[in-house]
């Protein structure tokens, strides 16, 4: 059972649109929480912190919400080069607390 | 500033071949961890190293073995390659647990 949940997509949207990803997470004392973006496999690169005050960066926002355990990445105004996967990253109690990745989200960004 | 480096980029084997990724880190991290990347699952944790010294296993550890050979470098090694290893490999590094998570460039690894 994968403990960090994405939808795959593909979420197929014009350029200036506003497009939406959640990330669930199943346990409730995860403590940390991070978007990446990874372009054509590859490497992951840092999008963004995650915290439960929200984070924004421009065009993009992120938010936590603790009580129903899922995070948010938000795209205002998409531009052609925003076309890339999404990967919401939760850090799981264990042992040690460890960096879980979703499968990712697809986005993809079309004149 | 190099950040993260992982060695070799490509590499094709053959299946019960032996090899070693190589990743080296020059941000003083603590941590570091080994992921593989297939079609439709994501990166999926292989092993860890919380700090120098200490190697713990991920969700899918069988076929590999680590080591933290300093702060600095974490090696993953092959024993008996198997097609199933066919994959992208990536190593990151953190300064500690639940920090950001630095990546190197990856490995594309084919066993035939």
């Amino acid at each position: 059972r994968k403990e960090v949940e994405q939808d795959p997509g593909p979420f197929n949207v014009p350029e200036g649109a506003t497009v939406a990803f959640n990330c669930t997470y199943s346990n409730s004392a995860s403590q940390s929480f991070f978007w990446y973006r990874q372009d054509c496999r590859k490497e992951p690169k840092l999008l963004m912190s995650v915290y439960s005050s929200g984070n924004e960066d421009g065009r993009f926002t992120a938010q936590l919400n603790r009580a129903s355990q899922y995070i948010s990445l938000l795209i205002r105004d998409s531009k052609l080069s925003d076309s890339a996967t999404y990967l919401c990253v939760v850090w799981f109690p264990g042992g040690s607390y460890i960096p879980t990745f979703g499968r990712g989200t697809s986005l993809i960004v079309h004149p | 500033n190099a950040g993260v480096t992982q060695t070799p980029k490509f590499q094709v084997l053959k299946t019960g071949q032996s090899m070693t990724l190589q990743c080296a880190q020059d941000m003083n991290h603590n941590s570091m961890y080994w992921y593989r990347q297939d079609p439709g699952m994501g990166l999926r944790l292989i092993y860890y190293s919380a700090s120098e010294g200490t190697t713990d296993k991920g969700e899918v550890p069988n076929g590999y073995n680590v080591s933290r050979l300093n702060k600095r470098e974490f090696s993953l090694r092959l024993e008996s390659a198997a097609p199933s290893q066919t994959s992208v490999y990536f190593c990151a590094s953190s300064e500690g647990e639940n920090e950001k998570l630095f990546f190197g460039s990856g490995t594309q690894l084919s066993v035939l």
